[in-house]
């Protein structure tokens, strides 16, 4: 069955930096784009970022526009989220979810459990 | 981009049918049929109710219906059951090529 797992939140003081991954399972990774979603601690969902199928194509939300980098690994089946400076309000659980859209973004079939990131000092 | 605007909570008996609107601009939710719903239960993931407006993907309810309407998408609820309480949250496609959320409604099943 479809299956994305993420991992590498923790702690991370102000300013500091993460890389979250997230690996997909149970279809053909190549073939769809993937997302990062997040939801801060008792807040609603925010889209985060996504990436084209070949990893040519990336969007972010303005909140971490030239923060965040996100990026594929299809040869592994792998999507990370490089989270550069980071701060205090990016504290949230971070989801991995799949494009259901095909050629064409629009929503989010699959989601993973997600991983906790805590931006404290 | 900010927030697709949704009512904070909506309640209704068991049996009952309830309707949760999502209103955005012209360039959200008003230019492009990429409206989807969601559904999360309290530690849990999001779950994918609704795809382009109206589609169901296999495995969810018949209960759940939606549409759209100028700048506002709507999901309806129909006999309604204690399951169904949880947060529910639309979504849009936007013209900078990135996504919206809806702030969220927390559904109280009586």
């Amino acid at each position: 069955q479809v299956q994305v797992v993420e991992s590498g939140g923790g702690v991370v003081q102000p300013g500091g930096s993460l890389r979250l991954s997230c690996a997909g399972s149970g279809f053909t990774f190549s073939n769809f784009a993937l997302h990062w979603v997040r939801q801060a601690p008792g807040k609603g969902l925010e889209w985060v970022a996504v990436i084209s199928l070949l990893g040519d194509r990336k969007h972010y939300a303005d909140s971490v526009e030239g923060r965040f980098t996100i990026s594929r690994d299809n040869s592994k089946n792998t999507l990370f989220l490089q989270m550069d400076s980071l701060r205090p309000e990016d504290t949230a659980v971070y989801y991995c979810a799949r494009e259901g859209g095909g050629n064409t973004w629009s929503s989010f079939d699959y989601w993973g459990q997600g991983t906790l990131v805590t931006v404290s000092s | 981009q900010s927030a697709l605007t949704q009512p904070a909570s909506v309640s209704g008996s068991p049996g009952q049918s309830i309707t949760i609107s999502c209103t955005g601009t012209s360039s959200d939710v008003g230019s492009y049929n990429y409206v989807s719903w969601y559904q999360q239960h309290p530690g849990k993931a999001p779950r994918l109710l609704i795809y382009n407006v109206s589609d169901r993907p296999s495995g969810v309810s018949n209960r759940f219906s939606a549409s759209k309407s100028g700048y506002t998408a709507s999901l309806t609820i129909s006999g309604l059951q204690a399951e169904d309480e949880a947060d529910y949250y639309c979504s849009s496609y936007t013209s900078s090529s990135t996504f919206v959320f809806g702030t969220g409604t927390k559904v109280t099943v009586l």
